[in-house]
């Protein structure tokens, strides 16, 4: 199985502090994603990517930036953190030749 | 933009009982819905899906089924156990891009 993993696993922050939330797959997968999951929502994309330089909206993107620096690696930026922003955030990964997805194990963030 | 609605959130049945989660979508284009799994404290896992060229498909006691005239699609657990007992996710490809859209998540519980 793609292995897919995230750093830190729990953080907690103030409001208006700076996070950056971090995510490697060795699995030469092309596409990464982050997604935020709240209780009542489900899964939210935030941002996306075909692969090293390459950065694609998603679906609630305010708030947040992203990069991709290298094939492996796929950063979440919070510059201002928010209590908004305080959720369960996940990264995964997939091939281009696939639909499916890998999660990794998922970062707790709480913004006080 | 494109959602999928995932009913009903909430689902109690007695062991060895089926459970049916249903989903809808708008998207015409969507060609791939996959169902994860995910238990509590962990990461979302894929259990199941099926691609718009099929209207059944079964992995032991999963079963999906895809109407695509109808915009439907529904996961159907036969013989449930208490290991069943999860968070059940459905989505749907958007069409034209790598994005999965999620639905809102469906709580299982199976009593013993």
């Amino acid at each position: 199985e793609a292995a897919v993993t995230q750093s830190p696993r729990n953080k907690v922050t103030v409001t208006g502090g700076n996070v950056t939330l971090s995510c490697r797959q060795t699995n030469s997968h092309n596409y990464m994603y982050w997604y935020r999951q709240d209780t009542g929502h489900g899964l939210r994309l935030i941002h996306y990517s075909y692969g090293a330089g390459n950065l694609q909206i998603g679906d609630v993107p305010d708030g947040y930036k992203a990069t991709r620096t290298t094939q492996e690696d796929f950063f979440l930026l919070l510059e201002l953190a928010s209590p908004s922003q305080t959720s369960l955030y996940f990264c995964a990964s997939k091939t281009g030749g696939s639909y499916e997805q890998y999660f990794g194990p998922g970062t707790r963030l709480t913004v006080l | 933009g494109e959602q999928v609605e995932q009913l009903p959130s909430i689902l109690r049945v007695q062991e060895g009982s089926s459970a049916s989660i249903n989903c809808s979508y708008e998207d015409s284009a969507s060609n791939y819905f996959p169902w994860y799994k995910q238990e509590p404290g962990e990461n979302p896992k894929l259990i199941i899906d099926i691609r718009s060229n099929m209207e059944r498909k079964q992995i032991q006691e999963l079963i999906v089924l895809l109407d695509k005239k109808a915009k439907r699609f529904s996961l159907h657990i036969t013989d449930t156990q208490p290991g069943d007992s999860a968070m059940y996710f459905c989505a749907a490809s958007e069409g034209g891009s790598a994005k999965l859209i999620f639905g809102e998540g469906t709580k299982l519980t199976v009593s013993s």
